[in-house]
């Protein structure tokens, strides 16, 4: 089955403490990229990839680092949590590497809770 | 700058009334593309309908419709004789030829239906 794929679903942790969230599609996809979700705010672009070992800033990137060693991989990384980034994150990806027309497809989403 | 805005926060109807959520956007871009995602309680996100900039035609799938104007920069999304089922969080999306690595989304319009 196409999908993607997010762990943990949920997360409590204290501040300070590193995590990593996963991220795998098992489609092929060129593109991927992380959001989070904050009430009232919608889905906030984190980081996106357009290629393995190509990743740039979204609009709110601070906090947060990537890596995409693999096409099929995209972990987000909290080197050093704090309750502001308390939040619901989801990971997408799409078929190409340029965007555009493609539909994206998200993972469950993972709430994170940082205490 | 492109932006997305569903001033609608939160809408709630009887069930069987028509109800329509509003899109407004923002873009210099010619060429974009539109997207409506739906969040059921279960929190998942579910792609509903993707437009692109040049296809002005109002779209029909079911019980769900999409009027896209140009002109007032809006697509807008009614449910006739809405169902309980209905009720969830829906998003419309912006992704604009020129940053076609960016999503914007807008703030989500919360739709509840009462039996």
């Amino acid at each position: 089955e196409a999908q993607v794929t997010q762990n943990p679903r949920y997360l409590i942790t204290v501040t300070g403490k590193k995590l990593t969230v996963t991220c795998s599609q098992n489609m092929n996809h060129e593109y991927m990229s992380w959001y989070r979700q904050d009430p009232g705010l919608g889905l906030r672009q984190i980081y996106y990839s357009m290629n393995v070992e190509v990743t740039d800033k979204g609009d709110v990137p601070e906090g947060y680092k990537v890596s995409r060693k693999e096409k099929r991989n995209f972990p987000l990384i909290l080197e050093s949590p704090s309750p502001n980034q308390t939040s619901l994150y989801f990971c997408a990806s799409s078929p190409t590497r340029s965007g555009g027309a493609d539909t994206q497809y998200f993972g469950p989403g993972t709430r994170l809770t940082v205490l | 700058a492109q932006k997305v805005t569903q001033a609608q926060t939160e809408i709630s109807v009887v069930e069987k009334e028509d109800v329509t959520l509003d899109c407004v956007y923002e873009t210099r871009d010619t060429t974009y593309y539109l997207f409506w995602y739906k969040q059921p309680p279960s929190g998942e996100l579910v792609f509903l309908i993707r437009r692109n900039s040049f296809d002005e035609q109002n779209e029909i799938s079911g019980r769900y419709s999409w009027n896209f104007q140009k002109s007032t920069s809006s697509f807008n999304f009614t449910i006739t004789a809405s169902q309980v089922v209905d009720s969830a969080v829906y998003f419309c999306a912006l992704r604009g030829y020129s940053s076609a690595s960016k999503i914007i989304f807008g703030s989500g319009t919360r739709l509840s239906i009462r039996p």
